[in-house]
């Protein structure tokens, strides 16, 4: 079963206007992480926020974290056209193998 | 980085049989993970393999479907077995980045149709 619930589910944006998409959890987490997938293709990791981080930057991606809340945010600034894909947030649990669970993600189409 | 290749690309198979899809990494590692992602879904872990031992599956899969092998460091198979439309998705395989907390490397994924 899904550890991650996100919204939109689908967000449709202007190139250059900023995108921001939200995940929920469930449990206690190691970390957390962000995916992006291009057209049903292989995900490519974005960026991981540890579980005692609250934010955390990568080039035009900011991710916060919230663990009270059990939520995390994606923002991505200054959108491209190139940016068009879905958006998947997975959590690591502690213990054991590091098994990661992904959220059912948030699908952006950024028009040009 | 790890580079995942996946075979094949995609297929179009029959009710009944089965398909064996490969995944091969340029680089040893220890944990390889098979994933299914249904149309429009995300992506649910079907099982864990191991070199040498049995794999570890997850809630809702079994051997006797999915029967994976892992012969060695770099390569392991899925199986497809007695196929039914509902088999029909996205299959990926990944493995963990090493030193990591959890990243995961992925291949290009099997797109899988079945009539």
């Amino acid at each position: 079963s899904q550890q991650g619930e996100e919204d939109p589910q689908a967000l449709s944006i202007q190139e250059g206007e900023n995108a921001t998409m939200n995940c929920s959890y469930k449990t206690s987490i190691n970390n957390l992480q962000w995916y992006r997938q291009n057209s049903g293709r292989g995900l490519v990791h974005l960026i991981l926020i540890r579980s005692n981080e609250r934010e955390k930057h990568s080039g035009r991606l900011r991710v916060t974290l919230d663990t009270s809340k059990k939520s995390s945010s994606l923002l991505i600034t200054a959108s491209r056209a190139a940016d068009t894909a879905s958006y998947f947030c997975a959590t690591v649990t502690s213990g054991g193998y590091q098994k990661v669970t992904f959220g059912t993600g948030t699908k952006l189409q950024v028009i040009p | 980085s790890a580079v995942i290749s996946q075979k094949p690309s995609r297929d179009i198979c029959q009710r009944g049989t089965s398909l064996t899809i490969q995944c091969q990494v340029d680089s040893q590692v220890t944990m390889m993970f098979w994933y299914r992602q249904q149309p429009g879904q995300s992506l649910t872990l079907i099982a864990t393999a191991n070199q040498g031992s049995e794999a570890t599956y997850e809630s809702g899969f079994v051997i006797d479907k999915f029967p994976i092998s892992r012969p060695n460091l770099t390569f392991s198979t899925l199986t497809v077995s007695n196929m039914s439309p509902e088999d029909s998705s996205i299959y990926l395989c990944s493995v963990g980045k090493t030193g990591t907390l959890g990243e995961q490397y992925f291949g290009p994924g099997t797109r899988l149709t079945v009539t």
